[in-house]
């Protein structure tokens, strides 16, 4: 069963201290990984894409990770500010063409504190 | 650029009652879905379509029907809502190729009572 898996559920962290957030997936076949920023009351916001020749790839102060051979990515965000409050969701792509078939995760819910 | 807009925002609804929810994306996007957001869990797609004129069951399709008259709309119907459909739904669009992301509106919280 195509599954994706994140943790922590949820995270409280200091503002200007850094976190990883970790995501586990199987899902077959892989196509594309992707983490979505979703702030309160609104719709998710995409990041960053990881393919599968990618290892890391940043946007900021984000930086995403990959490791195809054990089916796991890592966001790691660095001097958190306030506005990084917000679930972070990662996303598998199961297609090739056509209809691309996501699997969402459940997401991981940051609080940034001053 | 407005992106995805769904109205309404907000609804109320007693159970057995019918209601439309509207999606419009100004990207000339080909590919739009509509998805339901539950606590604990992931997105999960309802229906979608790949053009105008065309529609299809996504994962959890079931009390729910879907038009796409227009390329720039998509419309989520339900015609006899029930409790189990208290949720956020997310209506957004794309290209539709491996690489292009998701386009979200900002969501439509609806309680069914």
């Amino acid at each position: 069963k195509n599954q994706v898996e994140q943790s922590p559920q949820s995270l409280i962290i200091l503002e200007g201290k850094n976190c990883t957030l970790q995501c586990n997936y199987t899902v077959s076949p892989f196509s594309n990984l992707r983490w979505y920023k979703q702030d309160t009351g609104r719709g998710p916001v995409s990041l960053t894409i990881m393919t599968f020749s990618e290892n890391t790839k940043s946007n900021g102060r984000y930086t995403a990770t990959l490791d195809a051979d054990t089916k796991q990515s890592s966001l790691h965000i660095t001097a958190s500010q306030l506005s990084d409050s917000a679930s972070y969701i990662c996303v598998v792509s199961t297609g090739a063409g056509g209809y691309n078939k996501l699997i969402f995760g459940a997401g991981t819910r940051l609080a940034v504190h001053p | 650029n407005a992106g995805v807009t769904q109205t309404p925002k907000f609804r109320v609804l007693k159970t057995g009652q019918s209601m439309t929810l509207l999606c419009a994306q100004d990207m000339n996007h080909e590919y739009m879905y509509w998805y339901r957001q539950d606590p604990g869990m992931g997105l999960r797609l309802i229906h979608y379509s790949v053009g105008e004129g065309t529609t299809a069951k996504g994962e959890v399709p079931d009390g729910y029907n879907v038009s796409r008259l227009k390329k720039q709309n998509f419309l989520l119907g339900l015609e006899s809502a029930a409790p189990s459909q208290t949720s956020v739904y997310f209506c957004a669009s794309s290209y539709g190729t491996v690489e292009s992301p998701l386009h979200f509106g900002n969501g439509t919280r609806l309680t069914v009572t």
